[in-house]
């Protein structure tokens, strides 16, 4: 089974709205990641958040991680129609593989 | 530098063809990856490896075998292909740094969508 789980599985918002994805792991992380997808295409790294973090920004996002809970967030803030994809928690479960949930996808809008 | 590289983008087999998928890397990382995604699935680890020569097994290796000859390739082969393995395969690399540093991220390449019929 799939290490990280992302909730909710489709989320659609208007443009310049706020978008909230979580992601549940299941086991004791070294550190966790988040990625987007645009249709058809590869992944691409957004943010990486350490096991001893508990917030991290970079630009409009903002993601937390409470590793008592297993949980973080990733928050989009003024979303943008560029900002449509799917997004993927992915968490660094021993020093050689990392394993992704099933993804958020997030639809903005106009 | 052109990063992660994948071959073909696209093909379709029919049940019992074999192929290989290559994946090559310009960015001298140690680990390389071999996933695939299904819709509603998000990705799976096939094999991986953590340096030349080496491989190891990920969620989902049946049906699969990898080899990793050179450190800048890593190829996925399917023997005997299967209807249950049109996917999309997703190869990716990573730095590998000493043990009890964190993780750096994944670079993945463009994908391959393979159909068997």
């Amino acid at each position: 089974s799939q290490q990280g789980e992302e909730d909710p599985q489709a989320l659609s918002i208007q443009e310049g709205e706020n978008a909230t994805m979580n992601c549940s792991y299941k086991t004791s992380i070294n550190n966790l990641q988040w990625y987007r997808q645009n249709s058809g295409r590869g992944l691409v790294h957004l943010i990486l958040i350490r096991s001893n973090e508990r917030e991290k920004h970079s630009g409009r996002l903002r993601v937390t991680l409470d590793t008592s809970k297993k949980s973080s967030s990733l928050l989009i803030t003024a979303s943008r129609a560029a900002d449509t994809a799917s997004y993927f928690c992915a968490t660094d479960a021993s020093a050689s593989k990392i394993i992704f949930g099933s993804g958020t996808r997030l639809s903005i809008r106009p | 530098n052109a990063g992660v590289t994948q071959t073909p983008k696209f093909r379709v087999l029919k049940t019992g063809q074999s192929m290989t998928l290559l994946c090559a890397q310009d960015m001298n990382h140690e680990y390389m990856y071999w996933y695939r995604q299904d819709p509603g699935m998000g990705l799976r680890l096939i094999h991986y490896s953590v340096g030349e020569g080496t491989t190891a097994k990920g969620e989902v290796p049946d049906g699969y075998n990898v080899s990793r000859l050179k450190k800048q390739n890593f190829l996925l082969g399917l023997e005997s292909a299967a209807p249950s393995q049109t996917s999309v395969y997703f190869c990716a690399s990573r730095l590998s740094l000493p043990r009890g540093r964190d993780a750096d991220t994944q670079y993945f390449g463009p994908g391959t969508r393979l159909t068997v019929l």
